[in-house]
C-alpha cells in the first residue's frame, strides 16, 4: 500500500462547477496535511494546510480532514479554467531521530489531474 | 519577502559528470528539504538540513549529497551522474510551530542528463 494515495484522474469538471479530490493516508500518526498545485512545468504552490479534524475554508478552497478514517480531502467550489493543474496530498509524520523529532519530509501522493473546461 | 530561489535554473550535464544545485531559503527560514521529481517516482524526498546539520535522508544512493551554510543557503550535489538523474530537483523552506511547519517550494532546477 501506498503511503499517500488520491483519486485517480485526470478530472474534468466544468466552469463553475465543485470539483472534489480526495487523499487517503496510511501511517496513523501523521501530523499535518497540505495541499499542493502544480501547474505544468512549474513548481508546487501551497493552496492548504490542514491540522486538526473537520473543515478548513479558504477562499473558493476547503479542505477536510477525517484522521480517524484517514482521509483527507480539497473541494474547490466555483471551479475555473485557471483551476486546471496537477494537485499534490502530502502529509508530514515526523521522523524522530536522537536529535528529537523532524518534520522536513513531505510524503506525496501521485496527484491527480484537475481540467476544468469552459 | 522574496521567496525561495535556486540556481540554476536549467542544466545538461552527461553520464559520469557531476552538479551542484544551490538554494537560499526565504529570509529568516532555517530549514531547507530537497526533493526530487520524475514522472515516473513523482516527488520523492532526498534530505533535510537544519541548521547546517542534515536531520534526515530519503532512500537514494550515497551519490546524492548536500550541505547547509551558517547562512542557511544549502546544496546539493549529485556525483557520477546516471540517465535516471534527469530530473527537476526543488528545494523548499520551511517555518511554523513544530508539527505544524509549512513547506515553501522554489522554482526548482530541471537537469537533464544526456
Amino acid at each position: 500500500q501506498k503511503e499517500v494515495e488520491q483519486n485517480s484522474g485526470p478530472l474534468s469538471v466544468p466552469e463553475g462547477a465543485i470539483a472534489s479530490l480526495n487523499c487517503t493516508y496510511s501511517d496513523r500518526v501523521s501530523q499535518s496535511f497540505f495541499w499542493y498545485r502544480q501547474y505544468s512545468g512549474k513548481s508546487p504552490e501551497l493552496i492548504m494546510s490542514i491540522y486538526s479534524n473537520g473543515d478548513k475554508e479558504d477562499g473558493r478552497f476547503t479542505a477536510q480532514l477525517n484522521k480517524a478514517s484517514q482521509y483527507v480531502s480539497l473541494l474547490i467550489r466555483d471551479s475555473q479554467p485557471s483551476d486546471s493543474a496537477t494537485y499534490l496530498c502530502a502529509v508530514n509524520v515526523g521522523i524522530r531521530s536522537a536529535g528529537g523529532t523532524s518534520y522536513g519530509k513531505l510524503t506525496f501522493g501521485q496527484g491527480t489531474i484537475l481540467t476544468v473546461h469552459p | 519577502k522574496a521567496g525561495v530561489t535556486q540556481t540554476p535554473r536549467y542544466l545538461i550535464k552527461t553520464r559520469g559528470q557531476q552538479v551542484t544545485l544551490s538554494c537560499s531559503p526565504i529570509s529568516g527560514h532555517r530549514s531547507v528539504s530537497w526533493y526530487q521529481q520524475t514522472p515516473g517516482q513523482g516527488l520523492q524526498f532526498l534530505f533535510e538540513y537544519f541548521s547546517e546539520t542534515q536531520r534526515n535522508k530519503g532512500n537514494f544512493p550515497g551519490r546524492f549529497s548536500g550541505r547547509q551554510f551558517s547562512n542557511s543557503r544549502s546544496e546539493m550535489n549529485v556525483s557520477t551522474l546516471e540517465l535516471g538523474d534527469s530530473a527537476l530537483y526543488l528545494c523548499a523552506s520551511r517555518h511554523g510551530l513544530a508539527g505544524k511547519e509549512t513547506q515553501y517550494f522554489g522554482p526548482g532546477t530541471r537537469l537533464l542528463v544526456l
